[in-house]
């Protein structure tokens, strides 16, 4: 059955800073999701990436997959307040299966 | 217009009764789902339905029955509450049940609160 591990959980970062989030999944996935969540709302999709070494970039955000090691990234760049939120990653088999979240604060 | 909606948005109860959560989508997708995300934010699969049809069906206490009148619409009804239910559910579409690139849309969640 498909598991998917998100690290860090939590992410304090400084307007400014680079970080990046991982996403790892346990067996094969169709394709990786990710999602952000803003407190009390709901989730709104960020990428879909279905290849391996796919690379999808929205603003400050970019999102790579490697299938080989099952893993994806959320790199941010030049985090700014507005980012705040929790970001989940998700695998399909079957399925959604959602990692745990990663609540990330990008402080002033 | 709101792509998936669901009502109501909050929904205080108390333990032993029995509620209905009610969502629908206007985006013409064939496919819905009801998730589940508890106090720690972990977000679980509960029910899917394609085109009407039961596809999904996670281990859920049979006390949670979905009901899809029609594929726009996808209702959640829960019998004799208890205090563990208490989460937030949110319904999703998609336009199939597993296309290629078959992104989910979530409603805004209803936030069920059992006293």
């Amino acid at each position: 059955e498909l598991k998917v591990e998100q690290n860090p959980l939590f992410l304090s970062m400084q307007e400014g800073k680079n970080y990046t989030i991982y996403c790892n999944y346990s067996t094969t996935s169709d394709r990786l999701y990710w999602y952000r969540q803003d407190p009390g709302k709901s989730l709104e999709s960020l990428f879909v990436l279905l290849s391996n070494g796919a690379v999808k970039q929205e603003g400050r955000l970019m999102a790579s997959l490697d299938t080989k090691a099952r893993l994806s990234t959320l790199h941010i760049t030049a985090a700014v307040h507005d980012l705040s939120a929790t970001y989940f990653c998700a695998g399909y088999g079957n399925k959604l299966v959602f990692g745990a979240g990663t609540i990330l604060r990008v402080k002033s | 217009d709101t792509a998936v909606s669901q009502t109501p948005k909050y929904l205080v109860t108390q333990m032993g009764n029995d509620k209905s959560i009610k969502c629908e989508q206007n985006l013409g997708h064939d496919t819905m789902y009801w998730y589940k995300q508890d106090s720690k934010k972990f977000l679980k699969i509960m029910f899917s339905y394609n085109n009407k049809e039961l596809i999904i069906n996670e281990t859920v206490p049979n006390r949670f029955s979905p009901k899809s009148p029609d594929k726009a619409h996808l209702n959640l009804h829960i019998n004799s509450l208890e205090l563990g239910d208490s989460a937030v559910y949110f319904c999703a579409s998609s336009l199939t049940s597993g296309g290629a690139i078959d992104t989910q849309y979530f409603g805004p969640g209803t936030r069920l609160t059992v006293l």
